[in-house]
């Protein structure tokens, strides 16, 4: 079992809808991450969350909206979606984030697929 | 601007095989690789990592080669099993970053 928590595993939904994609972590990292990941192709980086604070935004369009609750937890508001926007979406969690290169835990992901 | 790659997208192999994926990179600031192992439906986990200041490092069936000269990283993987059966991806870090690149993938098919 992964360490990094996703909810929900699928998600369907409509152009006009809005959801969020949540992610949690009890490892004590404080560095997170959202990746976009379409079928057979790398991760893509899409937000950094250093010390709960927006450290990094990958020209992300305004349609997806990050959010840090605390150190344990990230979300992913999504609205006003467009179909290319359906891919796998993981988040991941690194120990710290100002110490150089070090492995990342990631989530299983959540499925999505906009109608 | 610079990037990771892969020679061979797949990698057919038959049980009881060494499997050997490789990587390219050509960024000379890259100091730390990773390998990760991604299987349908799953997220990325990690294998195995090595830092510059290193050539080679083993784990449990598995090694990491790097060889700094032609900026080429592989991952053996010994005596290969069903289970090894996934997309393996390699990841540089650039000195004084904790920010990933990640190569394109290589699928590893293994035949029992």
């Amino acid at each position: 079992d992964t360490e990094v928590t996703q909810t929900p595993k699928h998600l369907v939904m409509g152009m006009t809808n809005k959801k969020s994609l949540k992610c949690e972590q009890h490892m004590g990292h404080r560095a997170m991450y959202w990746y976009k990941q379409k079928a057979k192709k790398p991760p893509e980086l899409m937000f950094v969350y250093s010390y709960e604070k927006l450290s990094i935004n990958e020209s992300v369009p305004s349609r997806f909206s990050p959010e840090c609750p605390n150190s344990s937890l990230l979300n992913l508001h999504l609205h006003a979606l467009q179909p290319e926007d359906s891919a796998l979406y993981l988040c991941a969690s690194s120990q710290e984030a100002d110490r150089g290169g070090q492995p990342q835990h990631f989530g299983d992901g959540t499925r999505l697929s906009i109608l | 601007g610079e990037s990771v790659g892969l020679h061979l997208p797949t990698l057919s192999v038959q049980e009881g095989d060494n499997s050997i994926i490789n990587c390219a990179y050509s960024n000379s600031a890259s100091d730390y690789f990773i390998w990760y192992k991604q299987e349908s439906g799953k997220g990325p986990q990690f294998i195995i990592d090595i830092r510059s200041n290193m050539d080679k490092r083993q784990g449990q069936r598995v090694t990491v080669l790097l060889n700094k000269t032609v900026k080429h990283l592989s991952l053996q993987i010994a005596a290969t099993q069903p289970g090894d059966s996934a997309v393996y991806f390699c990841a540089e870090t650039e000195r004084g970053s904790y920010i990933p690149t990640f190569g394109r993938g290589t699928s590893l098919i293994v035949h029992p």
